[in-house]
Parts: C-alpha cells; sequence; structure tokens
C-alpha cells in the first residue's frame, strides 16, 4: 500500500541521548513535513523539505535537524533529548501544492523524554 | 500573530446533522484545509476550500467565507465511525499551513 512509513512507532528515550526518526514515502512526493502534536495544540512544523537536497526551518525547529538526500527519506534527528521534546511526531508529505490532495501522514512516533 | 480558533469539543447524536465552526487571522490566505482525525491515528485529508462558498463531498461539506475569515465543516447523517477530532488548518502567505487544535466531536447514539 503506498504511502508513509514511520519507525519506530513509539520510544522512551533517556534525557541526553540522541535519536533518529525515520520517515520513508513511496508516492515519489516533493514536499515532506516534520510536525510534532501535543494536547491542546495545533500541530507544529518542525522542518520541511520543498524537494531532495533542500530543507527549511519551521515554527519550532530548535533541538531538532533533518536531512533530504533523496526523494524517499527524510530523517529527524534529535541531537539531544530534553523532556520537553516529549510529543507525538508526524511526517508528512505532498505533490507540488498539496492542495487538491492535502498531506499525506504518516502514523506518527509516540516518543516520551524522561 | 496568527490564529486559528475552533471549539475543543461538540456532542451529537448519531443520524444528525454537525457544523464544526473555524474561523482564523492568518498573514495571508492561500486556502484551508479540513482533516480528521480518530484518536490515535494520523489526521487524513477531508476537504479543501481557496474560493468562497460550499464544496460538497458526500456527507461531507466545507464552508468558506475569506472576507469574514470563516469556515465550516458540515457532517450530514452521522455516523458513529465520525467520532473524531476535526482539524482546520490555513496555508499562509508564505505556504506554510497553520493549524487549529482541533474540535474532538463526539458522537451518541
Amino acid at each position: 500500500t503506498a504511502g508513509i512509513t514511520q519507525a519506530p512507532t513509539s520510544q522512551i528515550l533517556a534525557a541526553g541521548r540522541s535519536m533518529t526518526l525515520r520517515c520513508t514515502q513511496d508516492m515519489r512526493h516533493n514536499a515532506m513535513y516534520w510536525y510534532r502534536q501535543d494536547l491542546g495544540l495545533g500541530l507544529r512544523l518542525i522542518h520541511y523539505s520543498n524537494t531532495a537536497g533542500t530543507t527549511g526551518k519551521g515554527e519550532v525547529p530548535d533541538g531538532y535537524s533533518v536531512s533530504r538526500a533523496n526523494t524517499d527519506d527524510f530523517p529527524l534527528t534529535l541531537a539531544s533529548a530534553v523532556p520537553s521534546q516529549t510529543s507525538v511526531y508526524f511526517c508528512a508529505s505532498s505533490d507540488a501544492s498539496g492542495d487538491h490532495y492535502g498531506y499525506t501522514f504518516g502514523s506518527g512516533t509516540r516518543l516520551t523524554v524522561v | 500573530g496568527q490564529n486559528i480558533d475552533q471549539p475543543t469539543e461538540m456532542t451529537a447524536t448519531e443520524g444528525a446533522i454537525v457544523q464544526i465552526n473555524c474561523t482564523y487571522q492568518t498573514s495571508g490566505f492561500n486556502g484551508l484545509f479540513w482533516y480528521q482525525q480518530h484518536a490515535g491515528e494520523a489526521p487524513t485529508f477531508l476537504s479543501y476550500n481557496v474560493l468562497d462558498g460550499l464544496e460538497e463531498k458526500g456527507r461531507f461539506s466545507s464552508f468558506l467565507s475569506r472576507s469574514k475569515g470563516y469556515s465550516y465543516l458540515l457532517l450530514k447523517e452521522l455516523q458513529m465511525k465520525d467520532s473524531a477530532s476535526y482539524l482546520c488548518a490555513v496555508k499562509d502567505s508564505n505556504y506554510q499551513l497553520i493549524w487549529g487544535a482541533g474540535t474532538k466531536l463526539i458522537i451518541k447514539p
């Protein structure tokens, strides 16, 4: 089934440790996004990539980094995790405009930093 | 600042009609989106409005008034499976999506 695969599904991480959240899509979408979702808040954009080889900062980029070496993969790295990074992380992708068909989201990674 | 407002929670009865409102204040406007998110799952795309008026898609319709900064999602013939959160999002002048916190819809038999 075409779509986005995120791994891991959930993770408990010690503060100060690093971690990479993986995201792979097979729809050949140019644009990819990383969001975090916290209770009572809207989805907040962490980083995005409009096409392979380019990335940009979203609303809450501090403490996170991304790379886009090819069209399919868009990993998110936490260099040194802090408890405030406890959240549900969603990867998403879209075609050029992302309008008529919206964004396709992965199933999410639930991260707890202790 | 940019702001998307929607009610936190609504309750409706199976078989009835419910309207979920969304008001927005953003720097520019390049379209409004509605997504459905079941608990513990990913958001899924429902609708896109860029011009004023009503877009109908089966049991779901979405309305937009750009002059009022207002949209609503109308769900007809409610089913238990419609119990979910409904997220309103606006694409701003930088073509970035600004998301509301979502409206949790509870359907009662």
